[in-house]
């Protein structure tokens, strides 16, 4: 079974700058989440999609964030324009069911290193 | 507020000595509780995860991991590290309906 697949896996930019990041979750899945990861500290949910409607984007700075899952498969996260603070990995995840509940384990792809100069 | 603790950044050990990882949230109900392993390069695999019954839940690659309520915490154990366990490990809860983490713990492995 194929993973879940980000790209770029690297992108080096300057503030102001834009820039987007695409991800491919496993094939039925139903559930993507996006989640932002500062060095040193732990994965933050940004937002999350069930099919192709979102769910929960409370975390998500929406004046210059935003994500969309066209057709409930592929998802993109664009961040426009980008801060020095926005540096981080951005990690996409999938999962089958409906929540994050305990029996819907999310998958996670290997993320996008963003470096924003 | 509702957090995830993970006391200690790094953690260093020699290879074949055991490990212990500690974990300690703040929740009020039962919580549902995992360990997540991070590789350089590569996306959290999940370890193991706790959300009812025995309290010792064991998990892939040797790992083992005791929920002890009357001290919040999840911490995680192997008792012979390899070279390969070298990663970053994170511990995560269940709050509302998102998966909330720890800033994860580094492990080191000498030999």
């Amino acid at each position: 079974e194929a993973g879940v697949a980000q790209s770029p896996r690297y992108k080096i930019i300057e503030k102001r700058q834009s820039v987007a990041f695409w991800c491919n979750p496993i094939s039925g899945h139903a559930t993507l989440y996006w989640y932002q990861q500062i060095l040193g500290q732990g994965p933050k949910l940004l937002i999350q999609f069930q099919n192709n409607g979102v769910v929960d984007d409370s975390q998500l700075p929406k004046d210059r964030f935003s994500a969309e899952r066209l057709k409930g498969v592929d998802s993109t996260l664009k961040i426009q324009p980008a801060k020095l603070e926005d540096s981080a990995v951005y990690l996409c995840a999938s999962s089958f069911g409906r929540t994050s509940g305990p029996y819907n384990e999310q998958f996670f792809g290997p993320g996008t290193r963003l470096t924003v100069l | 507020a509702q957090s995830v603790t993970q006391p200690d950044i790094h953690i260093t050990v020699s290879e074949g000595a055991s490990l212990e990882l500690r974990c300690n949230y703040s929740y009020g109900a039962t919580p549902y509780l995992f360990w997540y392993v991070q590789s350089p390069g590569q996306g959290l695999q999940l370890l193991l995860k706790y959300f009812s019954g025995d309290t010792l839940v064991q998990g892939i690659k040797g790992f083992e991991a005791e929920f002890k309520r009357s001290q919040s915490s999840f911490n995680l154990r192997k008792p012979s590290v390899h070279w390969s366990d070298a990663a970053e490990y994170f511990c995560a809860v269940i709050y509302g309906n998102k998966l909330v983490f720890g800033a994860g713990t580094i492990l080191r492995v000498k030999s």
